[in-house]
C-alpha cells in the first residue's frame, strides 16, 4: 500500500471556525490532490498540487485553500467552516498527472455543526 | 463536466457478468476506474489512455472509445469480493472528474 496518512481521521467543529486537514506521503510522488466525497456526488476535486508551492484549483475550490511547503505534506484549510463543508475528505497522490493511478489516503470525516 | 455512469446500481449472483458504462460530454485524455468498499478509500483498478494503452487489473477489463467519449468496465465471473461502488474518473484538459458511482452487489 502507498504510504499516505491523513490527520485527523475524524473531526467535529462548529460553523465559522477554521479547520486544517493534513495529508502526508512517504512515496515522494510529485502530485497530490484533495477530494471531497458526498452522497450523490461521488468524488469532487477541490485542489491539487504539482510540486512544492505549486497548486491549482479543482472543480469545487470555493471556501478552501491549500498549501504545500514540503514534497510530503499537503494541507487543506477551511478558513471559516460551513455546514455545507460537512463531508469525507480524501487525499490522493500520483507520480504523474493524467496518466498514472492515484493512490488514496484513508479519508477524514468532517462534521460542521 | 462530471461523467455519467450507468447503471446506478446492479445486483449479481456469483459467477455472473456485469458491464458498467461511463460517458462524458467532453473530449477525454484518459479514463480511470476505481472501486470503493463501504467506509474505505477508493482503490485503483484500471487506466485507459488515448491511443489504446491500458494498465490495470488482471481479472477486470475495460474499453475506451475516444470518439464517443465513453468507457466500459467489464466484470466477468463475478466474485463476492467484487462488491462495492465503482467510479470512473475522466481527465479533460487538466481537470479530473469522477462519476457518481455504480453500486455493485454480488450475492451467493
Amino acid at each position: 500500500d502507498a504510504g499516505i496518512t491523513q490527520s485527523p481521521r475524524h473531526k467535529v467543529t462548529e460553523t465559522g471556525t477554521p479547520v486544517t486537514l493534513r495529508c502526508h506521503q512517504t512515496e515522494n510522488h510529485r502530485y497530490m490532490y484533495w477530494y471531497r466525497q458526498d452522497p450523490g456526488h461521488g468524488l469532487r476535486l477541490i485542489h491539487y498540487s504539482y510540486g512544492v508551492k505549486d497548486t491549482d484549483k479543482g472543480e469545487v475550490s470555493d471556501g478552501y485553500s491549500v498549501s504545500r511547503s514540503k514534497t510530503e505534506d499537503f494541507l487543506l484549510t477551511l478558513e471559516s467552516a460551513t455546514s455545507s463543508q460537512t463531508s469525507v475528505y480524501f487525499c490522493a497522490i500520483s507520480e504523474m498527472y493524467r496518466v498514472e493511478t492515484q493512490y488514496f489516503g484513508p479519508g477524514t470525516r468532517l462534521l460542521v455543526l | 463536466q462530471q461523467p455519467v455512469q450507468s447503471p446506478q446500481a446492479v445486483i449479481l449472483r456469483e459467477g455472473e457478468d456485469a458491464v458498467i458504462n461511463c460517458s462524458s460530454s467532453k473530449a477525454l485524455y484518459s479514463v480511470h476506474w476505481y472501486r470503493q468498499k463501504h467506509g474505505e478509500a477508493p482503490v485503483f483498478l484500471m487506466i485507459l489512455l488515448k491511443g489504446g494503452e491500458q494498465k490495470g487489473h488482471e481479472k477486470i477489463s475495460a474499453s475506451f472509445n475516444e470518439k464517443k467519449q465513453q468507457s466500459s468496465l467489464y466484470l466477468t465471473a463475478s466474485q463476492l469480493s467484487y462488491s462495492g461502488t465503482y467510479f470512473c474518473g475522466t481527465v479533460t484538459g487538466n481537470q479530473f472528474y469522477f462519476g457518481t458511482g455504480t453500486s455493485l452487489t454480488v450475492i451467493p
